[in-house]
């Protein structure tokens, strides 16, 4: 069965230092990889998803992720965070391949940032 | 356009009790998931329905259930609930079936089970 690993459980960073958070997933085939955030009080938002093509992906706010495919693994990172980028952050990944709404979640990562 | 409209944001129930929680997807979204996330479990599936079948079903108990309707509402239920199912519920809405539609969540329903 698919599954996801986020690395960091929770991240402390002043503004302006360089982000990058770790999320490894377990199927070794043709995925569909998702970070969402969830700011404090709001729902779930996506940042940015990969399909297929470009391996490095742009997202939202500046975030991007690089799919890197041998090693099971899709960073996100922001060169510069800011305040306002304090939230919870999630890797997904749909169950297995073929057709499936069932997103596999990591178990997130919490981003503070200190002004 | 609209997003992901779940109803009621808040609820408290007492143990024993039922709850039914609603969501309306986005217009022209055919494919409606449900999760739960509690701070212990993270997000977990909970079903996913697309043109009034279900597709898939996480492993929850059977108190848990959900329909989906001809205008892709859906609603899910939980019965005889217990302290545990305590969450908030999410519900996401997609074009099609399938990881390559992307997925668009609505803000919730917090259950709360006294």
């Amino acid at each position: 069965a698919q599954s996801v690993s986020q690395h960091n459980h929770h991240v402390i960073l002043s503004e302006a230092a360089s982000l990058e958070l770790g999320c490894n997933y377990s199927y070794g085939g043709t995925v569909n990889l998702f970070w969402y955030v969830q700011y404090p009080g709001q729902h779930l938002q996506l940042l940015l998803k990969y399909f297929s093509g470009d391996p490095l992906v742009k997202g939202i706010k500046g975030f991007e992720a690089e799919f890197i495919k041998s090693k099971f693994s899709f960073n996100l990172r922001k060169p510069s965070v800011q305040w306002s980028d304090t939230a919870e952050y999630f890797c997904a990944v749909p169950s297995g391949s073929g057709n499936t709404g069932k997103l596999i979640f990591g178990q997130g990562t919490t981003l503070q940032v200190k002004p | 356009k609209a997003g992901v409209t779940q109803t009621p944001r808040y609820l408290i129930k007492t143990r024993g009790q039922q709850v039914t929680l609603s969501c309306s997807p986005i217009s022209g979204h055919r494919s409606v998931s449900w999760y739960q996330q509690t701070p212990g479990q993270g997000l977990q599936f909970l079903f996913e329905y697309f043109s009034e079948t279900q597709r898939n079903k996480g492993n929850f108990p059977g108190r848990f259930s959900g329909r989906q309707f001809s205008n892709s509402r859906s609603e899910m239920n939980v019965s005889t609930l217990e302290l545990g199912d305590s969450a908030l519920y999410l519900c996401a809405s997609s074009l099609g079936t399938g990881g390559a539609y992307g997925y668009t969540f609505g803000s919730g329903t917090r259950l709360t089970v006294v």
